[in-house]
């Protein structure tokens, strides 16, 4: 089974700084997803943004960015010019190809944001 | 649109009790999932619809009954409360086939069992 793991159960950073939250994957096979998920202090899941495992370039939104380093079974989680609404608990998850199958989320990372 | 409708939103049991969360999507989608939430253990699945007449069991799924009473509507059945149930539940949905397709999830229910 795969598992997701989030080594860094808080991060703080200052405001208009550079974070980035780190997340690692088990898996044996070479075709998959990943994404990313963000929850405010509002409880909704949001997707930040996602990257398919077949494809080198890695995937951005806006101030939002990954890492993907495929043979180290990693997808970390860049956040440039951080702002005081980027404060929240953040997932990582793991897709498997297979039709329907469910995502697997890592444990968390709570983010502050210092003013 | 209104995605992912849960409900109820809050509930408050007592140990032995019975209640259904309710969950309905009007994405016209196939997959649906039900998650629980307990703090420093991330989104734990408990049952999940592949597609509409079935049902298969999650990491979590002791406690739990689910129905997938039709295409929208995807329910979460605890038969008799325990304190260990004690959590937030989130329902969520995806398209299932296209597979890069992300999970649409609810606003969560938070469950207490005293």
């Amino acid at each position: 089974a795969q598992t997701v793991t989030q080594s860094q159960p808080e991060m703080s950073v200052q405001e208009a700084e550079t974070v980035t939250l780190s997340c690692t994957y088990d898996t044996s096979e070479s075709d998959y997803y990943l994404f990313w998920y963000k929850q405010p202090p509002s409880r909704q899941m949001i997707l930040v943004i996602r990257q398919e495992a077949y494809k080198q370039q890695n995937a951005t939104e806006n101030r939002f960015s990954v890492n993907f380093q495929k043979a180290a079974k990693s997808f970390s989680l860049k956040i440039s010019d951080s702002q005081l609404g980027d404060a929240a608990m953040y997932f990582c998850a793991y897709r498997s190809p297979r039709s329907y199958t469910p995502l697997v989320f890592g444990k968390g990372t709570r983010l502050s944001v210092i003013a | 649109n209104a995605g992912v409708t849960q409900t109820p939103k809050f509930q408050v049991l007592k140990t032995g009790q019975s209640m259904t969360l309710q969950c309905a999507q009007d994405m016209n989608h196939n997959s649906m999932y039900w998650y629980r939430q307990d703090p420093g253990m991330g989104l734990r699945l408990i049952y999940y619809s592949a597609s509409e007449g079935t049902t298969d069991k999650g990491e979590v799924p002791n406690g739990y009954n689910v129905s997938r009473l039709n295409k929208r509507e995807f329910s979460l059945r605890l038969e008799s409360a325990a304190p260990s149930q004690t959590s937030v539940y989130f329902c969520a949905s995806t398209t299932g086939g296209a597979k890069a397709s992300p999970l649409h999830f609810g606003n969560g229910t938070r469950l207490t069992v005293t």
